[in-house]
């Protein structure tokens, strides 16, 4: 099993661009969440979702769009990157929601 | 509402030391508590978890830590540190909040072992 994979690694943006980060995962979770890493503020939900088809705002939704068509996919929209999206962003997924979960190994975004 | 504390953003240690890292809770539910560990440029890793039972929990490289239900902490410990051990380690609690369970992560404290 691959687990829990993200694509791209790094990316720079500049201010006003839009980009999608891609997770996928091959464990059959139904849950999976995308967070955002920023210095001494620990991990922060942006969203989630318990299932194809259904999705729900984290903590910090402003900014980004997510869809599940499946349940292996979970795409993160940025729609018009902001120098304060400028973060590390992971993808998790779960097999009981609120409970352990698998993290993918990251995504480095910069916003210019 | 639920929150974590981590007392220390950074512990610098020698190695073979022992370390304590710190976490506190609140929550007004029943909670299991997890541990995980960020090692450089990575994804972050289940270290170990209290879901019920026995409180205190260990980890299969040394590391424990014990569920203080009157304290509300869930503090780490490991008796003698390796520098492989340098890592970020992030504190977690899940709890039943308006019939949904609701994980809340701490903010991580950097762990530097020193040879």
């Amino acid at each position: 099993n691959a687990g829990v994979t993200q694509t791209p690694k790094f990316q720079v943006l500049k201010t006003g661009q839009s980009m999608t980060l891609q997770c996928a995962q091959d464990m059959n979770h139904e849950y999976m969440s995308w967070y955002r890493q920023d210095p001494g503020m620990g991990l922060r939900l942006i969203h989630y979702s318990v299932g194809a088809g259904i999705t729900d705002q984290g903590e910090v939704p402003n900014g980004y769009n997510v869809s599940r068509s499946t349940t292996e996919d979970f795409p993160l929209r940025l729609l018009s990157a902001a120098p304060s999206q400028t973060s590390v962003y992971f993808c998790a997924s779960s097999q009981t929601w609120g409970f352990e979960q698998y993290f993918g190994p990251g995504t480095r975004l910069t916003v210019t | 509402a639920q929150s974590v504390t981590q007392l220390d953003s950074q512990v610098p240690v020698f190695e073979e030391a022992p370390v304590e890292l710190r976490c506190n809770y609140s929550s007004s539910v029943s909670v299991y508590l997890f541990w995980y560990v960020q090692y450089p440029n990575q994804g972050l890793q289940l270290l170990l978890k209290y879901l019920s039972g026995s409180t205190l929990v260990e980890s299969i490289n040394g590391f424990e830590a014990e569920f203080n239900k009157s304290q509300t902490s869930f503090h780490l410990r490991k008796p003698s540190v390796h520098i492989s051990d340098t890592a970020e380690y992030f504190c977690a609690v899940s709890g039943l909040i308006q019939g949904a369970q609701k994980l809340v992560f701490g903010q991580g404290t950097r762990l530097t072992i020193n040879p």
